[in-house]
């Protein structure tokens, strides 16, 4: 059965202070693995997608990466709006378009 | 990336009613998605919509219970009917990228069942 587990559950952060959030996935044919972010009363934001083992993508202060068993979002020199919860999904091969997400990092970061 | 609306924002309906949730999308998209995020949950695949053909449902989700419509290639509504307080959560829709796999996501449609 297809899974994704994010860690940890919440991250509180100091302004400046980098850190990374996981995420570990369990899938028999990954298509793709996508990181998105949420804000409080709002829809995710879709902000990245890896599709192989040593990928990486950058957006400002965000990198993903990506090997055979999880996926890492490095926050590098975090700022108070970079708050947010983060969510890591998975796209099987073989169950068409349907993501699987995680249970998301909830990321705060104090000025 | 396309741009989602949905109606309504949030509303608070009574136990026993039905609510129908529309989707827009500026683009004609073949699939949609709906989704639903219970509190303190992540988000869980409802059906997937196609135009021209019936909802696919996952496991745990029934016709009855969310029935989906899908007009044209732009539009698409879910119904929650015979609500409970189970039934509390935040709904959205989602389409795929155009030319990858990601998928855009709507407002959300906050739904509190008393």
């Amino acid at each position: 059965e297809d899974q994704v587990t994010q860690s940890p559950e919440a991250l509180r952060l100091q302004e400046g202070e980098s850190s990374s959030l996981n995420c570990s996935y369990t899938v028999s044919g990954l298509r793709g693995l996508f990181w998105y972010r949420q804000d409080p009363g709002k829809g995710p934001e879709f902000l990245f997608t890896l599709y192989s083992a040593g990928e990486e993508k950058e957006k400002e202060r965000l990198k993903a990466t990506l090997t055979k068993k999880e996926s890492f979002l490095h926050i590098t020199a975090p700022k108070p709006e970079d708050s947010a919860t983060y969510l890591c999904a998975v796209q099987d091969y073989n169950q068409g378009g349907k993501l699987i997400f995680g249970q998301g990092t909830e990321l705060s970061v104090k000025p | 990336s396309a741009v989602i609306s949905q109606k309504p924002s949030r509303d608070i309906c009574q136990r026993g009613t039905s609510l129908t949730i529309q989707c827009q999308v500026d683009s004609q998209v073949t699939m949609m998605f709906w989704y639903r995020q219970q509190p303190g949950q992540s988000l869980t695949l409802i059906a997937t919509a196609n135009q021209g053909s019936e909802a696919t449902y996952e496991s745990g989700f029934v016709i009855d219970k969310f029935p989906i419509s899908r007009p044209n290639l732009t539009f698409s509504t879910l119904t929650v009917s015979n609500m409970s307080p189970e039934d509390s959560s935040i709904y959205l829709c989602s389409v795929p990228g155009q030319d990858s796999y990601e998928q855009y996501f709507g407002p959300g449609t906050r739904l509190t069942v008393t």
